[in-house]
């Protein structure tokens, strides 16, 4: 069974950075296809993708965002993490991490990028 | 960015009925559409993958269809369970979520 956990700070003042772990069991983020995807959630409102991954080390981020993310990895331990650079107010949000598979089906004939099973989120405030 | 733009925001509807929302896709992003479910108070969680495929555990009144731009979630014969934020996601570029589709009862 695949169970993720988000741990970050709560609350952080402006213009400093967000640090967030994603603690996960179920898979090896050093098997083929795997992956951990950061989604965010202002509350009340849609998500937003900011980042993924991979087994191989590769990493994805939102191009809104430009620079300021980061996301990395910690094999042996079974963690993820994000970081997001100078946060303002609009950076107040819920933060998923997710299990994410991006694999070939030879039968199909095709890939399929699924995030198929997600944290409980952590609460993240930028305030002053 | 690739921009998702589900229709309607809201639907009132009632236990029995069925629902179709929609998803348009701002480029051609083939079948490389996923839909997720959140609840109240709940994690987003995987409903459709690949524009129409069920995910394991997925009751087979939620149907999706589509390719290219036009996504259509289905689902027949409303539950009260069934009751949440429905939202696309493409994944053939960087991946972009809809804004979402909020399902009410009347």
């Amino acid at each position: 069974q695949v169970t993720l956990k988000e741990s970050g700070p709560g609350i952080l003042q402006p213009s400093h950075t967000l640090s967030l772990t994603c603690s996960f069991s179920g898979f090896s983020l050093s098997t083929y296809g795997m992956g951990v995807s950061w989604i965010r959630q202002p509350s009340g409102k849609g998500l937003e993708w900011l980042a993924s991954i991979w087994w191989n080390g590769n990493t994805y981020n939102n191009p809104s965002l430009k620079s300021r993310l980061t996301v990395s990895k910690d094999t042996s331990n079974n963690q993820a993490f994000l970081k997001v650079t100078s946060v303002d107010t609009a950076d107040t949000a819920t933060y998923y991490c997710a299990h994410t598979l991006n694999y070939y089906s030879s039968y199909m004939g095709r890939y399929y990028y699924v995030m198929d099973a997600w944290g409980q989120g952590a609460s993240v405030t930028v305030s002053s | 960015n690739t921009v998702m733009t589900q229709s309607p925001t809201s639907m009132f509807i009632s236990v029995g009925d069925r629902v179709t929302m929609n998803c348009k896709a701002s480029q051609n992003v083939g079948t490389n559409v996923d839909w997720y479910q959140q609840k109240t108070g709940q994690s987003p969680k995987l409903l459709i993958y690949g524009a129409s495929n069920r995910y394991t555990g997925v009751p087979d009144r939620f149907t999706g269809s589509g390719s290219g731009t036009d996504f259509t979630l289905t689902i027949s014969n409303m539950q009260a369970e069934d009751l949440a934020v429905y939202y696309c996601l493409q994944y053939n570029y960087n991946p972009t979520f809809g804004g979402g589709t909020k399902l009410e009862l009347k």
